[in-house]
């Protein structure tokens, strides 16, 4: 298996613009989960889907931000309007069972942000 | 609140040996899990523990003790490649992963 891949891996947009992160997890993982790292917040939960259906999104910022799993292989994170202050590496990661103590989380490579 | 404590940095000499601790107050306790991040990169997998004691794995354990709500990951015959930073997760009791901040960990030679 290819791992979890997204893209685009790096993003340079000006504020106000609309940005659009993509994920594909690994396949036969039920459960999929967004998440934010900054040198100050480190690694923050934003949402997580389980069978393609938002489970928790309680860690999403704002209303600015909105993700979405249209299917088992495919989610996306949008940003619209951006700010500067959303500069950060966004992770996708997925998980095959979450109930199952053990089971780890795999990463994708993030996409670095940065919104001037 | 959910709490996981980790130093910011630490630094060690290349063949040392490290301990990186790692305390947690979490509502439920599901296992903890500690994933090696280097700069630039994901992080990925290194160990888990959900009964008390020490786990090994090569040249690195992790210990385990939840009376205390506290473990440790222990690194041997560091090598300049183990500089990374090192993040503590905790499942607690709705099985979400707690994320500690991380503790960069720098080698020298």
């Amino acid at each position: 298996d290819a791992g979890v891949i997204q893209s685009p891996r790096h993003e340079v947009t000006e504020m106000g613009q609309e940005v659009t992160l993509r994920c594909k997890p690994i396949s036969g993982h039920d459960y999929l989960f967004w998440y934010r790292q900054t040198m100050m917040r480190g690694l923050e939960l934003l949402i997580y889907f389980n069978n393609n259906v938002p489970i928790d999104d309680s860690g999403m910022p704002e209303d600015r931000f909105s993700a979405k799993m249209p299917n088992a292989s495919f989610s996306t994170l949008k940003i619209q309007p951006s700010e500067p202050r959303d500069s950060a590496v966004y992770f996708c990661a997925s998980s095959p069972i979450l109930r199952d103590s053990y089971n780890e989380q795999f990463f994708g490579p993030g996409t670095r942000l940065t919104v001037l | 609140g959910q709490n996981i404590d980790q130093p910011t940095e630490m630094t060690a000499t290349e063949g040392a040996i490290v301990q990186i601790n790692c305390t947690y107050q979490t509502s439920g306790f599901n296992g903890l899990f500690w994933y090696q991040q280097h700069a630039g990169e994901a992080p990925t997998f290194l160990s888990y523990n959900v009964l008390d004691g020490l786990e090994e794995k090569g040249r690195f354990s992790s210990f385990l003790s939840r009376s205390k709500g506290y473990s440790y990951l222990l690194l041997k015959e560091l090598q300049m490649k183990d500089s990374a930073s090192y993040l503590c997760a905790v499942k607690d009791s709705n099985y979400q992963l707690i994320w500690g901040a991380g503790t960069k960990l720098i080698i020298k030679p």
